[in-house]
């Protein structure tokens, strides 16, 4: 079965600073994959996906970005933070198919000072 | 556009009753499938249930079962027996598929549940 590591779980990082956040998939090759963001409280906002090695795709404009340099490797980044970065970021593997359910990264809880 | 709404901020409910939680969709896809995820405080995403636009039946998974009113877009999750490790945020959530040849998954905003003892 598909399982998905994310790290470091936690980060703080001070305003302007740079982030990357990384997102590793096993158990399944060629996956699509996203980045949502929780803000405190709040529902998952879809931010990237990617369907494959250097293809990513924006749901809304913000200060991150995306990267897929290998098919199980989705990073998320930004040159300079922003206080509005702060949330709870999950990377996830959409369903495959019919009665299937997207699956989810532990998350890494990000806040900027 | 496709959208997911859940009215309940938050609810309590007392141990061992049974809580039903509310989550109306808006699509004009005829497939698609609705998901309820619980969110513990630590923060991963439980897959909870699965209800797919065209099963006849309402999902079932042991405790929980799902709701499904289709006319009136409707999947509310019902929580049976209720337990203390029930507290937690609940997102009911919406696969739509895209043109492509992904998937889409959104989410509502979530309901917070607090099982009172």
């Amino acid at each position: 079965s598909q399982t998905i590591h994310q790290w470091p779980a936690t980060l703080v990082q001070p305003v302007g600073s740079p982030l990357s956040l990384e997102c590793t998939v096993e158990g399944t090759s060629n996956p699509n994959l996203y980045w949502y963001r929780q803000a405190a409280g709040r529902g998952l906002q879809l931010l990237f996906y990617s369907v494959g090695i250097g293809q990513i795709s924006s749901e809304v404009p913000q200060n991150l970005s995306a990267s897929r340099p290998q098919d199980r490797q989705f990073i998320l980044s930004s040159k300079k933070l922003l206080l509005s970065d702060s949330g709870f970021y999950l990377c996830a593997c959409p369903p495959r198919g019919v009665n299937t359910e997207a699956f989810f990264g532990q998350g890494t809880r990000l806040t900027v000072v | 556009a496709q959208k997911i709404t859940q009215t309940q901020p938050g609810m309590f409910v007392q141990e061992k009753e049974a809580v039903t939680l509310d989550c109306t969709y808006d699509t004009s896809d005829q497939s698609y499938g609705l998901f309820w995820y619980k969110q513990p405080s630590s923060g991963e995403m439980i897959f909870l249930i699965y209800q797919g636009s065209y099963d006849e039946q309402n999902a079932t998974e042991g405790r929980y079962s799902l709701n499904f009113q289709k006319a009136r877009k409707s999947a509310n999750l019902v929580i049976s027996a209720s337990q203390l490790g029930d507290s937690a945020m609940y997102f009911c959530a919406m696969r739509v598929s895209m043109k492509t040849s992904y998937d889409k998954v959104i989410f509502g905003p979530g309901t917070s549940l607090s099982v009172i003892p």
